[in-house]
């Protein structure tokens, strides 16, 4: 069964730590994603990484970097944590195709409360 | 990545179809038609894709209009486990952007 796991399901952290979010998936995709969702906003793309040690800028990336230093691994990371950071985070993966998007695999969230 | 519009929300009898509509009208001739749908608490699921072809899988129907700026998303029988939220996204090479979405209810 194909698999993208998130680190930790519910996470609270204080203004200003550093957070970090952990997504590993086991189907040797090229392409990894992370999300935020937030109600009445839907998901937005926060950066996305097509291959190991590459990254691009998703929609929203301010206030947020990434790491991709394994092909499995893909790391969102909080710099200094603000409360408008609060938000379900979701991590994805798929199979790079040079035609189209490939089916893109769900982890089932990281709730992150700020406070 | 094109812009989508869908409605807000539906509902649907259960055992009936359901027909979600989806505008895409600044899609560009390379760009794919995915629908994913969120079932509340779990991570985003997809479901169909298509070009400007109907597709058809164990899920749903995928119905594009031929000059692709519209397309419509199928589920035959729904129940109430088709409760979801169901996104429509218009897009192409590697970033999947997704919009707010449609709330489909189903009702018993």
């Amino acid at each position: 069964d194909v698999k993208v796991t998130q680190s930790s399901r519910y996470l609270v952290k204080r203004t200003g730590e550093k957070v970090f979010l952990e997504c590993v998936q086991d189907m040797d995709h090229e392409n990894m994603f992370w999300y935020r969702q937030d109600p009445g906003l839907g998901l937005r793309l926060i950066y996305f990484s097509y291959d190991v040690k590459m990254k691009e800028k998703g929609d929203i990336p301010e206030g947020y970097s990434v790491s991709r230093e394994k092909k499995e691994r893909f790391s969102l990371i909080l710099e200094s944590a603000s409360t408008n950071q609060t938000s379900m985070y979701l991590c994805a993966s798929s199979f790079r195709d040079l035609v189209l998007n490939t089916e893109a695999f769900f982890g089932q969230g990281t709730r992150l409360t700020v406070v | 990545d094109a812009k989508t519009t869908q409605p807000t929300s539906m509902d649907c009898a259960e055992g009936r179809a359901a027909n979600l509509p989806c505008n895409h009208s600044t899609i560009s001739g390379n760009e794919y038609v995915y629908w994913y749908r969120q079932i509340h608490s779990q991570g985003p699921q997809y479901i169909i894709h298509g070009l400007k072809n109907n597709e058809t899988n164990e899920m749903a129907s995928l119905i594009i209009t031929e000059d692709r700026k519209s397309s419509t998303l199928i589920l035959p029988h729904a129940t109430l486990r088709d409760t979801a939220v169901y996104y429509c996204i218009a897009g192409g090479y590697q970033k999947v952007t997704f919009g707010i979405g449609t709330k489909l209810q189903v009702i018993p």
